[in-house]
C-alpha cells in the first residue's frame, strides 16, 4: 500500500526558505506514471496546489507561486521535495504530498506537515 | 488568474438531495478540465470522490455522482445521511495547472 510521509521543519522565520521532503513507501517514484504533489491548507482555509513533478523532471507550478517554488526528485531516495523561499506569515498552512494523476484517478495523500512562519 | 467558484455553504435534510457546484469565473467547466471531488473532514485528510467528471473512486457509495450541468461541474449526493456532514471541493486541471476550489461547506439538519 502507498504510503506517503511529509517532514520538515515546523518553524521558519519571515523571509526564510523552508524546505519539506516527502518519503514515499510502497510504490517507486521512479518510472511512475504519476503526478506527484504539494498541496498546503493555511488553517481554517481551503486547499491550494502548490505544484506537481512528473517522469522524473517535468515540473508544474501554480502561477501564483512559480517564482518562489521549487520542486525535485531523488529516485535514489524515493522521495521528492518543495523548497519555498521568501516565506512570510501568509504562508503559514499544513503541507501535504500527494500522489496523483492529471485528472483522471484517485488522490494518495500524505498526512501534512504544519508549518508556522514567525520570527 | 484561474479561479474556481462553489457555494460556501449548503444545507441538505437526512435523507434528501442536494447538488454542489463547481464553476469557473471566466468561462465554462467541461468535462475537459476532469473535475475531480474530494470532501475533507476536519484534521483529516482529503479523499477521492469522484474523478474525470463522474468517475466514483473506490469504495464510494453510488449515492454520489458527478456530472456537468450547465456550465458548471456537478456534485450530487442523494439519500444524505449525517455523516455526510463534510467540507466538499471541487478541483479542476487547467491550462494554469491544477485549481481548487474553495470548498463548500455541507450541513445534514
Amino acid at each position: 500500500q502507498l504510503q506517503l510521509q511529509e517532514s520538515g521543519p515546523g518553524l521558519v522565520k519571515p523571509s526564510e526558505t523552508v524546505s519539506l521532503t516527502c518519503s514515499v513507501s510502497g510504490g517507486s517514484i521512479s518510472g511512475s506514471t504519476y503526478y506527484w504533489g504539494w498541496i498546503r491548507q493555511p488553517p481554517g482555509k481551503g486547499l491550494e496546489w502548490i505544484g506537481s513533478i512528473y517522469n522524473r523532471g517535468n515540473t508544474y507550478y501554480n502561477p501564483s507561486l512559480k517564482s518562489r517554488v521549487t520542486i525535485s526528485v531523488d529516485t535514489s531516495k524515493n522521495q521528492f521535495s518543495l523548497r519555498l523561499s521568501s516565506v512570510t506569515a501568509a504562508d503559514t498552512a499544513v503541507y501535504s504530498c500527494a500522489r496523483h494523476g492529471w485528472g483522471s484517478s484517485d488522490w494518495d495523500w500524505g498526512q501534512g506537515t504544519l508549518v508556522t512562519v514567525s520570527s | 488568474q484561474t479561479v474556481v467558484t462553489q457555494e460556501p455553504s449548503f444545507s441538505v435534510s437526512p435523507g434528501g438531495t442536494v447538488t454542489l457546484t463547481c464553476g469557473l469565473t471566466s468561462g465554462s467547466v467541461s468535462t475537459g478540465h476532469s473535475p475531480n471531488w474530494f470532501h475533507q473532514t476536519p484534521g483529516q485528510t482529503p479523499r477521492t470522490l469522484i474523478y474525470s467528471t463522474n468517475t466514483r473512486s473506490s469504495g464510494v457509495p453510488d449515492r454520489f455522482s458527478g456530472s456537468i450541468l450547465g456550465n458548471k461541474a456537478a456534485l450530487t449526493i442523494t439519500g444524505a445521511q449525517a455523516d455526510d456532514e463534510s467540507n466538499y471541493y471541487c478541483v479542476l486541471y487547467t491550462g494554469s495547472g491544477i485549481v481548487f476550489g474553495g470548498g463548500t461547506r455541507l450541513t445534514v439538519l
